[in-house]
């Protein structure tokens, strides 16, 4: 099945710690995005990358990083400068070819990341 | 700022219509609408999108106003599994953010 697979789903950080999100998807997709969401909220975009070996900072790039060293994986890392990473973080992707379904993007089931 | 505003929260009848508004008068004319649904822990689904003519797929239609400054989804027979946070988002083919507000909490009452 195509898809965007996410892990881990749920990860638990000390405090001080370094922690890194997966995200690998086989669409075959040049962009790909990762999004921050807290309870009762709309998504906030973190990074985005459009293509191989380039990315580009989100709203609220702080305290995060991230590589593009292959198509189809764009792993991002809770840094401990991101002083309230608790959250639900979801990986998206989209294929910059125009197709019918217009550059929809298309996103994982998400990580929970919780400091404890 | 999200360029969309829609209702916090609505209830429907299961086997109902349910219709949701969006209002977004600030949509330029390059600016598509599109539609997103989130059950609860899970990653957003696409629902549908358009431009300015109506649409309608498997899973919902799409009404846009003449002036597109809103437009309304709606979820046919709507069913229990339909129970989730509805997103409605403006952007533009050469955009590649998607600017996201709090959505629509349907809730389908049995």
């Amino acid at each position: 099945d195509g898809g965007i697979t996410q892990s881990p789903k749920y990860l638990f950080r000390k405090e001080g710690q370094n922690v890194t999100l997966s995200c690998e998807q086989n669409l075959n997709h040049d962009a790909m995005y990762w999004y921050r969401q807290d309870p009762g909220q709309g998504l906030r975009l973190i990074y985005y990358s459009q293509i191989v070996n380039d990315f580009q900072k989100g709203d609220i790039a702080e305290g995060y990083s991230v590589s593009r060293e292959k198509k189809e994986s764009f792993p991002l890392t809770v840094t401990s400068a991101q002083k309230n990473p608790t959250a639900f973080y979801l990986c998206a992707s989209r294929d910059r070819n125009h197709d019918r379904a217009g550059n929809t993007i298309y996103f994982g089931e998400g990580s929970w990341l919780t400091v404890v | 700022d999200a360029k969309t505003t829609q209702p916090p929260s609505m209830d429907c009848a299961e086997g109902r219509a349910a219709n949701l508004p969006c209002n977004h008068s600030t949509i330029s004319g390059n600016e598509y609408v599109y539609w997103y649904r989130q059950i609860h822990s899970q990653g957003p689904q696409y629902i549908i999108h358009g431009l300015k003519n109506n649409e309608t797929n498997e899973m919902a239609s799409l009404i846009i106003t003449e002036d597109r400054k809103s437009s309304t989804l709606i979820l046919p027979h709507a069913t229990l599994r339909d129970t989730a946070v509805y997103y409605c988002i403006v952007r533009g083919r050469s955009n590649y953010q998607l600017i996201w507000g709090a959505g629509t909490k349907l809730i389908i009452k049995p």
